[in-house]
């Protein structure tokens, strides 16, 4: 079993809808919790970067941590066609697990017109 | 634009061969990760400097090396390289950490794609 899952999708939503994404994951070490998206023949760029449970929120985006759950998740709002790429899940362990991110395999999202 | 830049951006050799990626990481960054993105495994950690020094290891293999160099640039070096090889390889840079602990986010180069034939 990963140490995280992921769906892998693809999720097909009509533009303006509200996404959802999701990860779980089983190693409780984890305390810092990211979201990544990831254009075509791009490199993962960092959307949210939250630390230990709650909420988070940015412009259309909204990250949650449920640590008791071992479940993360991402909300997007007003869905746009530009939102339409790979999603990734990615966490960390605390001070001296070090900086490594162990990373789900990401959602492929796409958002139609 | 993360400010991570790779070179080159594509690269096509054979089995056998031995190629070296380049990193340069954002201004004031210390810290160099480096992975790898296949289709079927993902982003899989390879390995971590921090300022000149190697601070964690993942699943590299014995064939792979890296080293951080004095103004923080960083390669790998992948050698007897073999069909399987054939992937994404991004480097990632961060911060020093703030006071606390408090890990840096992680921000990722475009990759060099890698196709061994």
């Amino acid at each position: 079993q990963k140490e995280v899952e992921q769906d892998p999708g693809p999720l097909s939503v009509p533009e303006g809808a509200i996404v959802s994404l999701n990860c779980t994951y089983s190693n409780s070490a984890f305390q810092y919790f990211m979201w990544y998206r990831q254009y075509s023949r791009k490199g993962p760029e960092l959307l949210m970067y939250t630390y230990s449970s709650g909420n988070k929120e940015d412009g259309r985006f909204t990250a949650q941590v449920d640590k008791s759950s071992k479940y993360i998740s991402l909300f997007i709002r007003d869905s746009q066609p530009s939102d339409s790429a790979t999603y990734l899940c990615a966490m960390s362990r605390g001070p001296g697990g070090g900086n490594k991110l162990t990373f789900g395999t990401g959602t492929q999202l796409k958002v139609e017109l | 634009d993360s400010g991570v830049t790779q070179t080159p951006k594509h690269l096509i050799t054979a089995t056998g061969q031995r190629v070296t990626l380049r990193c340069s990481p954002r201004s004031g960054d210390l810290s160099v990760y480096w992975y790898q993105q296949s289709l079927d495994q993902g982003l899989q950690f390879l390995i971590q400097y921090y300022n000149g020094e190697e601070r964690a290891k993942g699943n590299i293999l014995e064939r792979f090396s890296a080293q951080q160099f004095p103004d923080l640039h960083s390669e790998l070096n992948l050698s007897s390289l073999e069909l399987g090889d054939s992937a994404l390889y991004f480097c990632a840079s961060s911060a020093p950490a703030t006071g606390g602990g408090y890990n840096s986010p992680l921000h990722f180069g475009n990759g060099t794609r890698l196709t061994v034939t």
